[in-house]
């Protein structure tokens, strides 16, 4: 079967670093997306990756290992604004998106 | 604005009853998609269309059904409504198949199956 894990939830403050790993076993893989979701909204693209390594992009950052089947996303300097979920969505090889169930983050000031 | 709009907002409807929710997208994309996303799971692909007058069944098909006339719509209707259907529907679209693309995903419509 498809399976992609992450966290249920993360907490962490203000002006901090926080890490959320996603995993996944998927049938074939054609890239990894990253997306936010504020409550009640609709998701929005954050990054795609298809090659192994670190993709930076202001303060967030996106990482791939195709090998390990592991992706995390990294926040930098953490604002109350980023308070919301982030899910991670697999491309198989049907070309089609496997989600994640999300991770919610919670920022205490 | 260039986007998706999703109508209505919210509904509560009865069981049994059929409902239509409406997906409009200006972005001239050719792959649109539904998906349902309840608590604690991730995003469920329902129905999707490739291109207008293709589509095809996702993760979650069953009691859905969808049409695509032309490029812009992307309806999706519930024959015949069950409780298991309350659910908060989103409709997404990309700019093409075969290559992956990021979605553009609509606002969304909260439905209620009583």
């Amino acid at each position: 079967g498809q399976n992609i894990d992450q966290p249920t939830e993360m907490t962490a403050t203000e002006g901090a670093i926080v890490q959320i790993n996603c995993t996944y076993q998927t049938s074939g893989f054609n890239g990894l997306f990253w997306y936010q979701q504020h409550a009640g909204e609709a998701p929005t693209f954050l990054s795609y990756n298809v090659l192994d390594g670190l993709e930076e992009k202001g303060r967030f950052s996106s990482f791939l290992s195709r090998s390990k089947g592991y992706s995390y996303l990294l926040l930098k300097e953490l604002q109350m604004k980023d308070s919301a979920s982030y899910l991670c969505a697999v491309v198989d090889s049907n070309y089609q998106l496997i989600w994640g169930a999300g991770t919610k983050l919670i920022i205490k000031p | 604005i260039a986007g998706i709009t999703q109508a209505p907002t919210s509904q509560i409807l009865a069981a049994g009853r059929r409902m239509t929710l409406r997906c409009t997208q200006d972005m001239r994309h050719n792959a649109m998609y539904w998906y349902r996303q309840d608590l604690g799971l991730g995003l469920r692909l329902i129905h999707y269309s490739n291109t207008a007058g293709t589509t095809g069944k996702g993760e979650v098909p069953d009691g859905y059904s969808v049409s695509r006339a032309n490029t812009d719509d992307f309806p999706l209707t519930l024959a015949s409504a069950v409780p298991s259907q309350t659910s908060v529907y989103f409709c997404a679209s990309s700019d093409g198949t075969g290559d992956p693309k990021q979605q553009f995903f609509g606002p969304g419509t909260r439905l209620t199956v009583l």
